[in-house]
């Protein structure tokens, strides 16, 4: 079954900080993996996209990594601002979607980022 | 520019009534979707659809129908609301399936209690 794991579930931090985020997939055929940020009562926004041939990519100071190899992907936040507090999932897009559609949705790592 | 609009953003309703979930979008995408979000999962797929007067079932269609009379709306509907349909509903949308580099854009939410 496709599935997408996210580490930690929850994770605190102190503002200014750096952290990093967990996603292991078994998903296929793959075809992308993204990122989204959630802030409490809000919809996801994208973050980053990246295809398999892609092994980094950056948005400001949120970088994303991906191991196509290992189905592995991570999301790194550097110097935390209050603001980062949300949810933030990882979901991965499939080739061709069956009944639950192209995406494949993580359960998200909710950080809170302290002062 | 407004994106994805839900209306409403919060209902409570009473087991065994009925109500329909309105999303509009302004960005002339082909694919829209339904999804909601339960505490300690991910989001899923309801129902989506791929363009005027199309709809297809996603991985929980039971219990709800769809309807995409015009291109830039999408209604969810609940004939006989449950309480397991307590939940935040998300409406998303995207020029075309999501195995692409475009990323999809959701709406705010409905949250959505039955009692």
């Amino acid at each position: 079954k496709n599935q997408v794991e996210q580490s930690p579930q929850s994770l605190i931090i102190l503002e200014g900080k750096n952290c990093t985020l967990q996603c292991n997939y078994t998903v296929s055929p793959f075809s992308n993996l993204r990122w989204y940020k959630q802030d409490t009562g809000r919809g996801p926004v994208s973050l980053t996209i990246m295809t398999f041939s892609e092994n980094t990519k950056s948005n400001g100071r949120y970088t994303a990594t991906l191991d196509a190899d290992t189905k592995q992907s991570s999301l790194h936040i550097t110097a935390s601002q209050l603001s980062d507090s949300a949810s933030y999932i990882c979901v991965v897009s499939l080739v061709y979607g069956g009944s639950q559609g192209n995406l494949i949705f993580g359960k998200g790592t909710k950080l809170s980022v302290k002062p | 520019n407004a994106g994805v609009t839900q209306t409403p953003k919060f209902r409570v309703l009473k087991t065994g009534q009925s109500m329909t979930l309105l999303c509009a979008q302004d960005m002339n995408h082909e694919y829209m979707y339904w999804y909601r979000q339960d505490p300690g999962m991910g989001l899923r797929l309801i129902h989506y659809s791929v363009g005027e007067g199309t709809t297809a079932k996603g991985e929980v269609p039971d219990g709800y129908n769809v309807s995409r009379l015009k291109k830039q709306n999408f209604l969810l509907g609940l004939e006989s609301a449950a309480p397991s349909q307590t939940s935040v509903y998300f409406c998303a949308s995207s020029p075309r399936r999501g195995h692409s580099v475009y990323g999809y854009t959701f709406g705010s939410g409905t949250r959505l209690t039955v009692v």
